[in-house]
């Protein structure tokens, strides 16, 4: 089954900690990975590609396919990463995302 | 470059009443998107096109729901009866093709409430 897990529905730090939003997947072939954010009314984007290997506004995440996850990850969270965060999976052949249920990130003052 | 365009932005209807809503892709983008997002779930897919060609509709509820991309450029959502489990922020999106890699560009949502 193609399923993508975020375990945590909200995540509360301080400004200036460290960050780390969870993911696990489901998925029989080679996975295509992604994170999407939306910020408070915006509409959803893309924040980063595991393809890519880069970092976007501070954050990295690693695909780690013997635990089958990609959490990402924040040295030192700053309060304007509030948001909504998304791990998606893409199926091979079609690109459609598969989405998890969203971690809502707060990074108090 | 402009985003991705949906209207309404809001629709309040009641049970067993029609509703349609409309997207119009980013200029040049063959592949386009409807998602579902129930209140506190991530957004499921609905339907996928390829230019006016359906790629993936396995979970469309046939018997409610259709959808059309006639000319392969803006597309048209409709649910027809609506139930109060249809009630949530329906997203389309577009890329510029249909390939696992591609990033999706997502447009403002329109927030459906079935009373």
């Amino acid at each position: 089954a193609q399923r993508v897990t975020q375990p945590e529905k909200l995540l509360s730090v301080f400004k200036g900690a460290p960050v780390e939003l969870k993911c696990n997947y489901s998925y029989s072939g080679s996975p295509e990975l992604f994170w999407y954010v939306q910020y408070s009314r915006q509409r959803l984007q893309l924040l980063l590609r595991h393809i890519s290997r880069e970092s976007i506004k501070g954050f990295t995440a690693d695909l780690n396919k013997g635990e089958t996850s990609f959490h990402l990850k924040k040295p030192f969270a700053q309060e304007e990463d509030s948001a909504m965060y998304y791990c998606a999976l893409s199926v091979q052949g079609t690109g459609k995302l598969i989405f998890g249920q969203g971690t809502t990130l707060q990074v108090k003052p | 470059e402009a985003g991705v365009a949906q209207s309404p932005r809001y629709k309040i209807i009641e049970k067993r009443q029609s509703v349609a809503f409309w997207c119009n892709p980013i200029s040049g983008h063959a592949t386009l998107y409807w998602y579902q997002q129930i209140l506190g779930q991530g957004p499921k897919l609905l339907i996928q096109f390829q230019n006016n060609g359906v790629v993936d509709d396995s979970q469309l509820p046939k018997d409610r729901f259709s959808a059309e991309r006639l000319k392969g450029v803006d597309s048209t959502l409709k649910i027809q009866p609506a139930k109060l489990e249809d009630s949530a922020v329906y997203l389309c999106a577009s890329s510029l093709e249909t390939s696992a890699y591609n990033e999706q560009f997502f447009g403002p949502g329109t927030r459906l409430t079935v009373l």
